[in-house]
């Protein structure tokens, strides 16, 4: 099975970048898998940010594309999120997450990103 | 495709039944998910493909539905099971969850 690693700065200036990587364990991330980042603001529900394709093909949501950039590294067996211009609003536990053909989703444990200065 | 998920609380007692229904916007197939999730961790899969239940999940769980209307079941809830639970269509792009039901304690 799967096993998901989120790493990355756990504060973020306003109008910075964030930038966080998940590790891959148990797999590799060149399987017929999605590769996808989630986040969560505090107390609430959970918004799907984008996934990227094995193949490198991504798919953004349509509110946040014009900031977000979602990559794999094949040889670290990684892949990394990247999001712009960030304010509070960005404020979330942000998780990696990986599903497959079947439909099964594997979640990595999160972590915490505080927009702040 | 927007999920609307019902109820957005609910108060059960240990050995209830409880049931949680999905509605999707628009059909999406049987390309959905119910997760779980407890304070300060990650949602857990119970549930995908609308009825397959995850490997090591307790057969108390159950999903079905197809299409528009989906439901997750459990048959008699346990102390562990109290927690938000979550759906996910994963039928079209954006992906996106249910606002998700918080089952508490009665």
């Amino acid at each position: 099975q799967v096993q998901l690693q989120e790493s990355g700065p756990g504060l973020v200036k306003p109008s910075g970048t964030l930038s966080l990587t998940c590790g891959v364990s148990g797999g590799s991330i060149s399987s017929s898998n999605w590769w996808s980042w989630v986040r969560q603001p505090p107390g609430k529900g959970l918004e799907w940010i984008g996934e990227i394709y094995h193949s490198g093909s991504t798919n953004y949501n349509p509110s946040l594309k014009s900031r977000v950039t979602i990559s794999l590294d094949k040889s670290k067996n990684q892949f990394s999120l990247k999001l712009s211009s960030v304010t509070a609003a960005d404020t979330a536990v942000y998780y990696c997450a990986s599903r497959d053909t079947s439909g099964r989703v594997y979640w990595g444990q999160g972590t915490l990103v505080t927009v702040s200065s | 495709i927007q999920l609307t998920q019902s109820p957005s609380s609910l108060s059960a007692s240990v050995g209830d039944r409880v049931t949680i229904t999905c509605r999707a916007s628009q059909g999406i197939n049987s390309y959905l998910a119910w997760s779980q999730q407890k304070p300060g961790k990650a949602p857990k899969l119970l549930i995908y493909a609308a009825s397959t239940l995850q490997s090591g999940v307790p057969s108390r769980f159950s999903g079905s539905g197809s299409g528009t209307d989906f439901t997750l079941t459990i048959s008699s809830l346990q102390p562990e099971d109290f927690a938000t639970y979550y759906c996910q269509q994963l039928n079209s792009y954006p992906l996106t969850f249910g606002g998700g039901t918080k089952v508490e304690i009665k």
